[in-house]
């Protein structure tokens, strides 16, 4: 299909671990979103990307969160020496342009840090 | 900073019935964008529908229609005859024009139709 599209679906980690999860955009699209969507928190913003460039990294909960996009197009987020507080499900959207222009929303990863 | 309220975290209703989803928001920017996304059992999230400030018009689509308030700073979103597929959390978001990138989202509204 054509749309957003993430991996892994699932993921069971050990606390302390780190796991990198992965976004392809719609094609074309220019810019690139993830959010957090957990149980007590709702759908947060963690990171945007314009292009390669991060303008707003404003969301990352702390310094053991980071994300890259390469080629404009497929990104990754990384998050080192997981904790049980980063189970949540970690959703991607990308745009066509950045701003006021509709988000559209990749399946999800599951992560689950035992 | 925005914010957006939905205040009934879950509904249920028989099949066939109608039933309206309420989303009141705050900002200070006169220039913003209102969404409503679906988010079925499958975890994705499915846009619906994207509405800028300066159009009040409501809007219908098949079953489902839109009211924009903006002297009460409301997006309600009806669902006309409900059916067992429209099951679902409902999620109202923001973004202004010129304010950044990110969508302030409301905490859902779970509908439960039953047959």
């Amino acid at each position: 299909g054509a749309g957003v599209s993430q991996s892994p679906s699932n993921k069971v980690t050990e606390k302390g671990k780190d796991v990198e999860l992965r976004c392809d955009p719609i094609s074309g699209h220019t810019a690139l979103y993830w959010y957090r969507q957990s149980l007590g928190q709702g759908l947060e913003f963690l990171i945007y990307f314009q292009g390669n460039s991060a303008p707003d990294k404003s969301g990352l909960p702390s310094d053991r969160f980071s994300a890259e996009r390469t080629g404009g197009s497929v990104s990754t987020l990384t998050i080192q020496r997981t904790q049980q507080e980063d189970s949540a499900v970690y959703l991607c959207a990308s745009s066509l342009s950045s701003g006021e222009e509709t988000q559209y929303f990749g399946p999800g990863t599951r992560l689950l840090v035992l | 900073a925005q914010k957006v309220t939905q205040a009934q975290t879950e509904i249920s209703v028989v099949e066939k019935e109608d039933v309206t989803l309420d989303c009141v928001y705050e900002t200070r920017d006169t220039t913003y964008y209102l969404f409503w996304y679906k988010q079925p059992p499958s975890g994705e999230l499915v846009f619906l529908i994207r509405r800028n400030s300066f159009d009040e018009q409501n809007e219908i689509s098949g079953r489902y229609s839109w009211n924009f308030q903006k002297s009460t700073s409301s997006f309600n979103f009806t669902i006309t005859a409900s059916q067992v597929v429209d099951s679902a959390v409902y999620f109202c978001a923001l973004i202004p024009l010129n304010a950044g990138n990110m969508l302030t989202f409301g905490g859902g509204t779970r509908l439960m139709v039953k047959p």
